[in-house]
């Protein structure tokens, strides 16, 4: 019954690679959202989806494309891997209102992603 | 330029004691402030949620104040516990579609025995 979840919790793989991160939320929400944490813990928005379209796009690089098959999956893939894209990934889930509203986020446990 | 700062940085008391984490925002315009917990390994909870017109808010053992003229807030943990050692973000709302939360980096509190 786990309101969001990702997998997988840990992912570790070489530079060049290309990898995918998957995530449902079974709340009904209407909104979904990808985050950035990275080594100092610090929280950044990646992308938000409505209903299956984007709302924003924060400036990270078209190596990152999210895909949204319906409302209740927004999936993160990433192409040619970086060092620098290693870093702690979240998924999270609002019920409406989009990006900012005063609607609660609910996160989900994390992918932790490792580029060698 | 929109900022979230909070302190300390990182705190250290002991089980039973109170504590108070401060966020100062520069976050224009304003919509709402939100505090959130995250503990080790894991996603952030919700703990507390306030617009404009709020001054307090309460979460069991949480209090949330916010004071919207000087930009401030703070989060009150009182009786602490030890499973209250976890990172708190102070997260602030512009309150439009596009960008509009901005994170802090976080206190780290560590509650000991």
């Amino acid at each position: 019954d786990t309101a969001v979840s990702q997998t997988p919790k840990y992912l570790v793989t070489q530079m060049g690679n290309d990898k995918s991160i998957k995530c449902e939320q079974n709340l009904g929400h209407d909104t979904m959202y990808w985050y950035k944490q990275d080594s100092k813990k610090f929280l950044k928005i990646m992308f938000s989806y409505n209903n299956k379209e984007l709302i924003i796009n924060e400036t990270v690089p078209n190596r990152f494309s999210p895909k949204s098959p319906d409302k209740a999956h927004l999936n993160l893939h990433i192409n040619s891997l970086e060092l620098g894209d290693s870093a702690v990934y979240f998924c999270a889930s609002s019920l409406d209102g989009g990006y900012g509203s005063y609607n609660e986020q609910f996160f989900g446990p994390g992918t932790r992603l490792t580029v060698l | 330029k929109n900022q979230v700062e909070q302190s300390p940085q990182s705190l250290i008391i002991l089980e039973g004691k109170n504590c108070t984490l401060q966020c100062n925002y520069t976050v224009s315009p304003f919509s709402n402030l939100r505090w959130y917990k995250q503990d080790t390994g894991r996603g952030p909870v919700s703990l507390t949620i306030m617009t404009f017109s709020e001054n307090t808010k309460s979460n069991g053992r949480y209090t949330a104040t916010l004071d919207a003229d000087t930009k401030q807030s703070s989060l009150h943990i009182t009786a602490s516990q030890l499973s209250d050692s976890a990172s708190y973000i102070c997260v602030v709302s512009r309150g439009q579609a596009g960008t509009a939360l901005i994170f802090g980096k976080g206190t780290t509190l560590s509650v000991s025995s």
